[in-house]
């Protein structure tokens, strides 16, 4: 059974904070690893996506890195901003092309 | 582009009728997928097509839920008869395989459809 872990399930910061979170995948077959942003009430949109072990990627204050032999990925955000408000997801992609989601990171930024 | 499109956003039926969801993908992509969203179990693939034909339907619940993909520019998803804990959310996504191997592409998901059965 493929499984995803995202911890923490929810996560309250201080604006202003930094702060990260973790999505656990499977090191066996993997291809890729997908990182989206979901708003209340909206669709989820992509953040990054990263294939190989040592993978950083950033997007302004934004930031993740990627340890395929371990099997696990860091997101961080630097000077947490109200409009970081979101769910984010992790999704692993199989190399037999299916694709896993974590049950994602709830972040609430305080004002 | 109109992006993913979804219909209805809300639907409210009563348990025992038939539930039809639609699904219109962006042009020119290529791969289908219909997931269902809860507080349980977040967000699950249901089924996905590639160039309109089932791929992998494991993540249908029981044979109540069908799929058809009739062409590359629509998909329903069908509960019949629906029960109340089909409650949830239903997003459809599209992604390309332009560019290389479809699973390094990002999805790109309509609105959803909430769908209250009661």
């Amino acid at each position: 059974i493929l499984n995803v872990e995202q911890s923490p399930q929810s996560l309250h910061v201080q604006e202003g904070d930094s702060t990260n979170f973790t999505c656990s995948f499977p090191s066996s077959n993997f291809y890729a690893l997908h990182w989206y942003r979901w708003e209340t009430a909206k669709s989820p949109e992509a953040l990054f996506v990263m294939t190989l072990n040592g993978d950083e990627k950033k997007k302004g204050r934004i930031s993740a890195t990627l340890n395929t032999k371990e099997g696990y990925s860091y997101l961080y955000i630097k000077g947490s901003q109200p409009e970081d408000s979101a769910t984010y997801l992790c999704a692993f992609a199989h190399r037999d092309d299916k694709i896993i989601f974590g049950k994602g990171t709830r972040l609430h930024i305080l004002p | 582009d109109a992006g993913v499109i979804q219909s209805p956003r809300h639907e409210v039926t009563e348990m025992g009728q038939e539930v039809t969801l639609r699904c219109k993908p962006i042009s020119g992509h290529d791969y289908l997928f219909w997931y269902r969203q809860t507080m349980m179990r977040g967000l699950e693939l249901l089924i996905y097509f590639n160039n309109n034909v089932p791929i992998d339907d494991s993540g249908m619940p029981e044979d109540r839920f069908s799929a058809k993909m009739p062409n590359a520019s629509f998909s329903t998803l069908k509960i019949q008869p629906s029960e109340p804990r089909d409650s949830a959310v239903y997003f459809c996504a599209s992604r390309s395989t332009s560019g290389g191997p479809s699973s390094y592409n990002e999805q790109f998901f309509g609105p959803g459809t909430r769908l209250t059965v009661l």
